[in-house]
């Protein structure tokens, strides 16, 4: 079947644009996570989705990001006013259900690179 | 002090070789443990999660220590298609997943 996608691949833009990065879960999975991974590190947690809330953005770096996910499957990240250590990969993950033993499956990725 | 903290390597090593990662968590309240692989330029998998009384999967061991907080990864007969970036990822009370550094293996021929 369908795994977690991302679009689009590479995003490349200049300070202080707005980018939006969507992600497409598994069919059915109701939590959504977005991560961001810098070179060289591991990937770090920005926000988790149960449904349509946002049940943990904690990671949320500022408020030049912010996610929704108003029908409960796809999921749009913004980000307004992008500075150049905003450039990263974008991850996003879902799982099933809500619970911390469920398997988060990965999409390939966003690459943003702001110049 | 990172959370989750991992040698970064590389550890080269040949094929057939037996390697060993390690990593350490900070957080006792730490209730499930994996580790995850990446590919370069590829998103992480997971490998297989982390019990206390210990779990194999074919040629990979993983250990956890609660008491001293700490998370090993035993890879034996190594292959070339071993050859990748593992994370030790750990989660708390929420769902989000805390990640290492990740440490990155290379089997050469």
């Amino acid at each position: 079947g369908a795994g977690v996608s991302q679009t689009p691949s590479n995003k490349v833009t200049e300070k202080g644009k707005y980018v939006e990065l969507r992600c497409d879960p598994i069919s059915g999975h109701t939590a959504l996570y977005w991560y961001r991974q810098s070179l060289g590190q591991g990937p770090e947690f920005l926000i988790y989705f149960q449904g349509t809330g946002a049940a943990d953005d904690s990671g949320l770096p500022n408020d030049r990001f912010f996610a929704v996910r108003p029908e409960g499957s796809v999921s749009t990240l913004k980000i307004q006013r992008t500075e150049r250590g905003d450039s990263a990969v974008y991850l996003c993950a879902s799982s099933s259900q809500k619970g911390h033993t469920d398997t988060q499956y990965f999409g390939p990725g966003t690459r943003l690179t702001v110049l | 002090r990172k959370e989750v903290e991992q040698d970064p390597g590389p550890f080269n090593v040949p094929e057939g070789a037996t390697v060993a990662f390690n990593c350490t968590y900070s957080n006792s309240a730490s209730q499930s443990f994996f580790w995850y692989r990446q590919d370069c330029r590829k998103e992480p998998k997971l490998l297989m999660s982390v019990y206390s009384s210990g779990n194999e999967d074919g040629r990979f061991t993983a250990q956890l220590n609660r008491a001293s907080q700490y998370i090993s990864l035993l890879i034996r007969d190594s292959k070339l298609s071993d050859s990748a970036t593992y994370l030790c990822v750990v989660i708390y009370n929420t769902d989000k997943l805390i990640f290492g550094t990740g440490t990155r293996l290379q089997v050469f021929p």
